[in-house]
């Protein structure tokens, strides 16, 4: 499978706990994003990597929340002290850099869910 | 503040039936609208996108319409069958390096009764 992978596909943790989702994207992609999609609404944007930059993060991205992409290639998106209000879906997706004007576009994997309970 | 706003929430039509999904933007900006397919359980896959030099794209049963004066596109199925049953979501981006960040619709969960 070449496709975007995200593990764990499931996480249930107590309010408090810190919580680490990883993301490996399609190989030969050098662009990385985050989102978060909770029950009934579309996924909202939280980060984005240009190899290892992270070059764009939303207000969304609370200091609680960390993502990281050190070596340019798998990234890992922190949540600490999680709350009853970070459950939730987390995407990753990859493109490559000239995603859509070159006829590319933008993967998604099957995401991560997260309960906090 | 939503930055595309999308309707009908639901839609319930029998198989052979042309769903119509409609969307709007306001942030002219935008010059990238794609719509993704999401089944439960699973991440959105890419379906169709149009750029906004376009007034309609088509691949296979699924047709993307697009008004620029009005800010509005809309995504139409064709012979609509069980197996599109899904939530559909409607999306913009602008060019350039910010053509990753995706503001995505609310969606619209079809469902196409045999």
């Amino acid at each position: 499978d070449t496709g975007v992978s995200q593990d764990p596909r499931h996480k249930i943790t107590k309010r408090g706990q810190n919580v680490t989702f990883r993301c490996d994207p399609i190989s030969e992609h050098n662009r990385l994003y985050w989102y978060r999609q909770t029950l009934g609404q579309g996924p909202e944007f939280l980060t984005y990597f240009q190899n290892e930059a992270q070059l764009e993060k939303s207000r969304l991205l609370s200091d609680r929340f960390s993502a990281e992409r050190p070596k340019g290639s798998f990234s890992t998106l922190e949540i600490q002290r999680t709350e009853q209000g970070d459950s939730a879906m987390y995407l990753c997706a990859s493109s490559p850099e000239r995603a859509v004007y070159s006829g590319n576009t933008i993967y998604f994997g099957e995401g991560s869910w997260l309960t906090v309970v | 503040q939503q930055q595309v706003k999308q309707s009908p929430q639901s839609l319930i039509v029998q198989k052979g039936g042309i769903p119509i999904i409609n969307c709007a933007y306001e942030n002219t900006a935008f010059d990238y609208f794609p719509w993704y397919q999401q089944f439960p359980g699973k991440g959105p896959a890419l379906l169709i996108a149009i750029r906004p030099d376009v007034s309609e794209k088509k691949e296979g049963r699924f047709t993307i319409s697009f008004n620029k004066s009005a800010k509005q596109f809309s995504l139409h199925i064709m012979d609509s069958q069980p197996g599109d049953s899904a939530t559909y979501f409607c999306a913009a981006s602008r060019g350039g390096s910010t053509l990753g960040r995706l503001y995505f619709g609310r969606g619209t969960q079809l469902t196409v009764w045999p």
